[in-house]
């Protein structure tokens, strides 16, 4: 699976939005961009993934350069609840099995009120 | 309803004891994974398993060994705990060909002394 580059660490004030970005710049083709964060103490939670182009759900926002070699995760109103490690991960396929996800460090978002 | 339990939450036991962590999955997911977090908050991959097959991260002892009595159900036995095998253990379970991403348990936290 491809690698990816996170910053370390993100501020956001309350009620704003967080853009996390995300570096993936050996992505192959069929590699989709998978995001998760971990709040404190908990299990992982998936949040969104794409392939190429732009999704939305309830959570977020992930945006995928055209190029594919970065994405962008936009939490659209954070709140201290926000407050996690985010993972960027980019795997083959998006099934399960031996397509197994591989975490890396993450970045820290803390969300200031 | 809890998608994946894992029990105990907690487990304090001495070296050389041997444990085991009970996971279950009510989302009929076919395919279930073992992670190990240590003190780092590094999140690794330990195994992956469904009716098919057995996928080991070469870089887990032997002492390590996943036993499934059924598809909702992959547990965790460990044999002659070390020190070092102190850290939190996360189940995850996923569907094959699915789009939603893993489901992830709470975690166990292993404390050998």
């Amino acid at each position: 699976d491809a690698k990816t580059t996170q910053p370390p660490s993100m501020d956001c004030a309350e009620g704003r939005a967080a853009n996390l970005p995300c570096n993936h710049s050996t992505i192959s083709g069929n590699e989709y961009v998978y995001w998760y964060r971990q709040i404190h103490s908990q299990g992982p939670q998936y949040i969104i993934h794409g392939l190429k182009n732009n999704e939305t759900n309830e959570m977020a926002s992930l945006i995928i350069t055209e190029d594919r070699k970065s994405s962008t995760l936009i939490l659209p109103h954070a709140t201290l609840r926000d407050t996690a490690v985010y993972y960027c991960i980019v795997r083959v396929g998006g099934g399960a099995g031996s397509y197994q996800l591989t975490f890396g460090k993450g970045t820290k978002l803390s969300v200031i009120p | 309803d809890t998608a994946v339990s894992q029990t105990p939450k907690y487990l304090v036991t001495q070296m050389g004891n041997d444990k085991s962590i009970k996971c279950e999955q009510n989302l009929g997911h076919d395919t279930m994974y073992w992670y190990k977090q240590d003190s780092k908050k590094f999140l690794k991959i330990m195994f992956s398993y469904n009716n098919k097959e057995l996928i080991i991260n070469e870089t887990v002892p032997n002492r390590f060994s996943p036993k499934s009595p059924d598809k909702a159900h992959l547990n965790l036995h460990i044999n002659s705990l070390e020190l070092g095998d102190s850290a939190v253990y996360f189940c995850a379970s996923s569907q094959e060909g699915g789009n939603y991403g893993y489901t992830f348990g709470s975690g166990t936290r292993l404390t050998v002394v």
